[in-house]
């Protein structure tokens, strides 16, 4: 299995400003993954990023709001732009495992705006 | 729009009782996969069903995916205070690598 990493764990921000994630893997991937988990509830899908090429995001997600940058097959960022209060949630990225069925996840990156 | 309902929401027993935690769907999936969070972590997979009616072991946990590969059951025998965790079920969809996440279930095993 690979081993993810996210910066930050946590974060406070203000309304109206935005919050840059990394999703650091060990090895390389082809595609990576960003969801987003609101307080108490499941996974949903922001979007897929694929090394070289623009992110597929999911409805109800637009690329003006997250932003998402894919630059090697090791690194990506999800940017939270403009934040509202309603932002409040875990964001995580994952990696699919080797046989291409099942997903790793980072820790999460837990952001509050107040 | 692709559903995984999952029951009970939550659930809370004694040590050493058995549950079972369904997930349930409408639309057919090319594998089922369970994870388990807990607090201040990503999930960790816990198994990936593929074939209809297939029922695999990982300890006292007994994973069952339904012979339509619609729907998929969790079974945990003589529960235990590490069991305490959202248990969630996801399934694969066909023709890509996306996962269409369940509801969850917030489980608490009470030593």
């Amino acid at each position: 299995s690979a081993v993810i990493s996210q910066k930050p764990s946590r974060d406070i921000c203000q309304r109206g400003t935005s919050l840059t994630i990394q999703c650091q893997v060990d090895s390389q991937v082809t595609m990576m993954f960003w969801y987003r988990q609101q307080p108490g509830q499941s996974l949903t899908l922001i979007a897929t990023a694929n090394q070289g090429s623009e992110a597929t995001y999911e409805s109800g997600f637009v690329i003006d709001k997250f932003p998402i940058s894919r630059p090697n097959l090791t690194f990506s960022t999800l940017t939270v732009s403009n934040m509202s209060p309603e932002d409040s949630s875990i964001y995580l990225c994952s990696v699919e495992g080797r046989a291409g069925r099942e997903q790793y996840f980072g820790p999460g990156t837990r952001l509050t705006v107040t | 729009t692709q559903l995984l309902e999952q029951s009970p929401q939550f659930l809370s027993i004694q040590e050493g009782e058995n549950l079972t935690v369904y997930c349930n769907s409408s639309s057919v999936f090319s594998s089922l996969q369970w994870y388990r969070q807990e607090p201040g972590e990503g999930p960790v997979l816990l198994v990936t069903v593929v074939t209809g009616g297939e029922v695999k072991k990982l300890k006292r946990l007994t994973f069952q995916f339904g012979d339509a590969r619609k729907d998929s059951s969790l079974h945990i025998t003589a529960a235990q205070p590490g069991d305490t965790g959202l248990y969630l079920c996801a399934g694969e969809n066909f023709g890509n690598e996306k996962l269409t996440f369940g509801t969850g279930t917030r489980l608490t095993i009470i030593p």
